[in-house]
C-alpha cells in the first residue's frame, strides 16, 4: 500500500527558529511536493522535486528552502520561522501518472 | 496557466439526499482533473481522476464526476449522502509539467441527520 509519512503531526516553534519538516515515501516515486494549506485558500505549492538533488520553486517559495539528498526523502526548511508561516504543511509524491499521494500533514504553530 | 474555481465554499445536505459540488476549470490544453477529499485531521485522499477517457468518471464511496468540455466543468455528485461524507473536497487540475497540480479553494460538505 502507498505510504507517505511526515516526521511530526504537530509542531510549536518560536519566531526566528530554524524548522525542519521531513517527508518520506516508500513508493520509489520520482516527484515529491511540499504544500501549505490555509482555510479558504486550498493547497498552495511551495517547492517540488522531480529527481534527487533537483528542486523547483512553486507558487509561494519565499521564506522556505528544500533538500532532496535521497529519492525517498524530501525536506522542507524554514530558515527563520515567522508567525505568518503558521499553517498546515502537506507532503506528496507521484510517479509519471500524475496522481499525488499525500502524507497526513504537519500542523505548525509559530509563536 | 491552469486554474480551478470551486463555486461553493460550503454545501449542506441532509443524509440520504443528493450531493452536488461544483467545479469549473481553465486549461490551455486537455487537462487531467481530480477530486480529492480531506476528512478532519487527515491527509488528502484521491476520490477520482479524469484523463480523457470516459467523460463520466466513477470514484470511491459512490461518488462520480462528469467532464463537460463545452462548459469547462467537472462537478462531483453522489446520489445519496451519508454522514461519513462530511469532509472538505478539492477539485484539482494538472499542469502537466512535473506533474504539478493546481487546487481549488475547497468545498466543505456538511451532512445533517
Amino acid at each position: 500500500d502507498v505510504k507517505v509519512t511526515q516526521s511530526s503531526r504537530y509542531l510549536v516553534k518560536r519566531t526566528g527558529e530554524k524548522v525542519f519538516l521531513e517527508c518520506v515515501q516508500d513508493m520509489d516515486h520520482e516527484n515529491m511536493f511540499w504544500y501549505r494549506q490555509d482555510p479558504g485558500l486550498g493547497l498552495r505549492l511551495i517547492y517540488f522535486s522531480y529527481d534527487v538533488k533537483m528542486k523547483e520553486k512553486g507558487d509561494i517559495p519565499e521564506g522556505y528552502s528544500v533538500s532532496r539528498e535521497k529519492k525517498e526523502r524530501f525536506s522542507l526548511i524554514l530558515e527563520s520561522a515567522s508567525t505568518n508561516q503558521t499553517s498546515m504543511y502537506l507532503c506528496a509524491s507521484s510517479s509519471s501518472t500524475e496522481t499525488q499521494y499525500f502524507g497526513p500533514g504537519t500542523r505548525l504553530l509559530v509563536l | 496557466a491552469q486554474s480551478v474555481t470551486q463555486l461553493d465554499s460550503h454545501v449542506s445536505v441532509s443524509e440520504g439526499t443528493p450531493v452536488l459540488l461544483r467545479c469549473n476549470y481553465s486549461s490551455s490544453y486537455s487537462p487531467s482533473l481530480f477530486w480529492y477529499v480531506q476528512h478532519p485531521n487527515k491527509g488528502l485522499q484521491l476520490l477520482l481522476k479524469y484523463t480523457s477517457a470516459a467523460t463520466l468518471v466513477k470514484g470511491i464511496n459512490g461518488f462520480e464526476a462528469e467532464f463537460k468540455k463545452s462548459e469547462t466543468s467537472f462537478h462531483l455528485t453522489k446520489p445519496s449522502a451519508h454522514m461519513s461524507d462530511a469532509a472538505e473536497y478539492f477539485c484539482v487540475v494538472s499542469e502537466g509539467y512535473g506533474n504539478k497540480l493546481v487546487f481549488g479553494a475547497g468545498t466543505i460538505l456538511r451532512v445533517k441527520s
